[in-house]
């Protein structure tokens, strides 16, 4: 495969279940995101992942645990949930560098997972 | 602060016509500024980028942007519209600066682009 992959594509689950979703980046990447995304709403950074280090916890909520055991691969853990967590979860990765006088650097996304909480 | 607005929230087009997708944005520094396409049930794809080289910067599928720093525009434009074509579009721009190592994307809330037959 090449590219994002996310696992699953659909996940359905309830209030006091415990899932995890899996993002795997083919493309020797530093860093992976995680997105999600809300009918009518912006995408919002939730966790950002530098060399497997955590660089950015976006006041998300402890019920999202994200886990990066390695540069290529990404988890986020989900426990007791609520419906407003539905949403299309997106992870993107990136190489990280600079260039003269800024930075540049494109994000590429995986298909996303669409996760219905009830 | 950067920040991205999409004028229009639907534009619907006739295929064959061209295609205008507008987008403003503010920042601090040298902006990077991208557009990416999200069809229905699909991730983001990349369209195109642009990174304080050309002004014009062509992208896949025959779209295009020009960076207009005087009126910070970052506009999307297809000569053509194709039926494919349909799908939201979000225009983004990224944290730039010398010394800054944040790569940070800030979205803007994307454009719904409808193409009749």
């Amino acid at each position: 495969e090449t590219g994002v992959t996310q696992t699953p594509r659909h996940l359905v689950m309830g209030m006091t279940n415990k899932k995890s979703l899996k993002c795997e980046q083919h493309l020797g990447h530093n860093a992976m995101y995680w997105y999600k995304q809300s009918a009518k709403k912006p995408l919002e950074l939730m966790f950002v992942y530098n060399f497997k280090e955590q660089t950015e916890n976006n006041s998300v909520p402890s019920r999202f645990s994200p886990e990066c055991p390695n540069s290529s691969h990404l988890f986020l853990h989900l426990h007791t949930l609520q419906p407003e967590d539905s949403a299309l979860y997106l992870c993107a990765s990136s190489q990280r560098g600079r260039l003269a006088g800024g930075i540049q650097e494109t994000q590429y996304f995986g298909p996303g997972t669409r996760l219905l909480v009830l | 602060a950067q920040s991205v607005t999409q004028l229009d929230s639907h534009v619907s087009v006739s295929e064959g016509t061209p295609v205008l997708l507008r987008c403003n944005y503010s920042s601090s520094y040298s902006p990077s500024l991208f557009w990416y396409v999200q069809h229905p049930n699909k991730g983001l794809q990349l369209l195109l980028k642009y990174t304080s080289a050309a002004t014009l910067v062509k992208g896949i599928n025959g779209f295009e942007a020009e960076f207009k720093k005087s009126e910070t525009s970052f506009h999307l434009t297809k000569p053509s519209a194709h039926m494919s074509d349909a799908a939201e579009y979000f225009c983004v721009v990224s944290e730039g600066g010398q010394g800054s190592t944040l790569g940070r994307l800030y979205f803007g809330r994307g454009t719904q682009l409808t193409v009749w037959p």
